[in-house]
């Protein structure tokens, strides 16, 4: 059990389009889902936390009108990049909490690489 | 200053040799603690927990000092599948919020 999917995968786009990510729990429900950013030899950064039916919460130099998630349903958070260009090209990573808390296990999506031309 | 600090490598390790490491941390009110894998290019994986008392799971052992603020992980009889990058997480708050280490690597030869 605990399967976080991602889709797309990969995905290459010109500069200026949106790409919209999609995370998923195939088999519990995630009270809370984080989006997280990790480019060449870094450390995964958190992006935001997103709760179901409430806004999310952005860490601090993330613009939330550029980086929009929508958490509709306890099984799905999407993120959306508005505009991407180059310098966002990164490897998108969620993950799911099924608790609340410090003690809720976070089970990671396999990840989406963003390329942008 | 990293919230979470470790030494990035790249140790390299003689098949079935031992080898440790650490990871510090900056936020003395952080409350649990974790040792993810990452392979290149794939999401990070759940290693093991550690806890205050220090834990172990088949060839890995983890330990806690709370009073230094680091981490540690040691793992025994190295095999060649051993080799990945290791991710020092720090759990910072309430709702799971997690801090990543950029990772050490690990490279096990034959």
């Amino acid at each position: 059990g605990a399967v976080v999917s991602q889709h797309p995968s990969w995905v290459i786009c010109k500069s200026g389009t949106s790409v919209k990510i999609e995370c998923r729990s195939l088999d519990f429900q995630a009270t809370t889902m984080f989006w997280y950013r990790q480019f060449p030899k870094q450390s995964l950064m958190l992006m935001a936390t997103s709760n179901e039916g409430s806004k999310a919460t952005y860490e601090q130099g993330v613009e939330k009108d550029k980086f929009l998630i929508n958490h509709a349903s306890l099984t799905l958070s999407t993120l959306t990049v508005t505009s991407a260009h180059p310098e966002d090209s990164s490897f998108y990573i969620c993950s799911a909490s099924r608790g609340a808390g410090a003690s809720g296990e976070q089970f990671f999506g396999p990840g989406t690489r963003l390329t942008v031309l | 200053r990293k919230e979470v600090e470790q030494d990035p490598g790249p140790f390299n390790v003689p098949e079935g040799a031992t080898v440790a490491f650490n990871c510090t941390y900056s936020n003395s009110a952080s409350q649990s603690f974790f040792w993810y894998r990452q392979d290149c290019r794939k999401e990070p994986k759940l290693l093991m927990s550690v806890y205050s008392s220090g834990n172990e799971d088949g060839r890995f052992t983890a330990q806690l000092n709370r009073a230094s603020q680091y981490i540690s992980l040691l793992i025994r009889d190295s095999k060649l599948s051993d080799s990945a990058t290791y991710l020092c997480v720090v759990n910072i708050g309430s709702w799971g919020k997690l801090q990543f280490g950029a990772g050490t690597q690990v490279v096990v030869t034959p």
